[in-house]
């Protein structure tokens, strides 16, 4: 059964503090996975799209990582704002299947 | 370009009226889909447009919600009769590509709209 989970279900830390979110997945065959971002009340937003072919993406402080061997991922932002309160949602294509999967996402709250 | 477009923001209605939500993709993209978003069960996708042609409507969950896709940059998503466990943000989301592509290019990201946030009372 293709899944993605996500953990932690939420995190809360201090400005200026890093922390890193994880995504396993069981989705195959694998085409892609995504990070997104979602702010209160709005869509999601995405950060990086990773291939089976990738380690690493990075986007400003936010960084992507992806090993297909273990089909686990995690994002990490370093030195984080108050404006990355949001959920990220990590989101995993099958290759050839009319299928995107979305995990539940992380709710991460950044306090002054 | 303006994104993905979704009209309206916010609907308030009472049980067994009909709902319609509208979405205008990015031009050019030829793929289109509808989310629902609640807080218990997260994003879950009710139906998936690819080129103006409904390609997978599994998700939607019963009889009182269809879409139409008449031309390639207007979608509607009707809820008829509603009922209070539709409340809910509905989202548009659309993308270039079909994707069954593996590919990391910009055409396989799906960009979405700011959402119809939709309760029934």
């Amino acid at each position: 059964k293709n899944q993605v989970e996500q953990s932690p279900q939420s995190l809360i830390i201090l400005e200026g503090k890093n922390c890193t979110l994880q995504c396993n997945y069981t989705v195959s065959p694998f085409s892609n996975l995504r990070w997104y971002k979602q702010d209160t009340g709005r869509g999601p937003v995405s950060l990086t799209i990773m291939t089976f072919s990738e380690n690493t993406k990075s986007n400003g402080r936010y960084t992507a990582t992806l090993d297909a061997d273990t089909k686990q991922s995690s994002l990490h932002i370093t030195a984080s704002q108050l404006s990355d309160s949001a959920s990220y949602i990590c989101v995993v294509s099958a290759l050839g299947a009319s299928k995107i999967i979305f995990g539940s996402g992380t709710r991460l709250s950044i306090r002054p | 370009d303006a994104g993905v477009i979704q009209s309206p923001r916010h609907e308030v209605t009472e049980m067994g009226q009909e709902v319609t939500l509208r979405c205008k993709p990015i031009s050019g993209h030829n793929s289109l889909f509808w989310y629902r978003q609640t807080m218990m069960r997260g994003l879950e996708l009710l139906i998936y447009f690819n080129n103006n042609v409904p390609i997978d409507d599994s998700g939607m969950p019963e009889d009182r919600f269809s879409a139409k896709m008449p031309n390639a940059s207007f979608s509607t998503l009707k809820i008829q009769p509603s009922e209070p466990r539709d409340s809910a943000v509905y989202f548009c989301a659309t993308q270039l590509a079909a994707y069954r592509e593996r590919s990391n290019s910009g055409a396989n990201v799906l960009t979405f709209g700011a959402g119809s946030r939709l309760t029934v009372l």
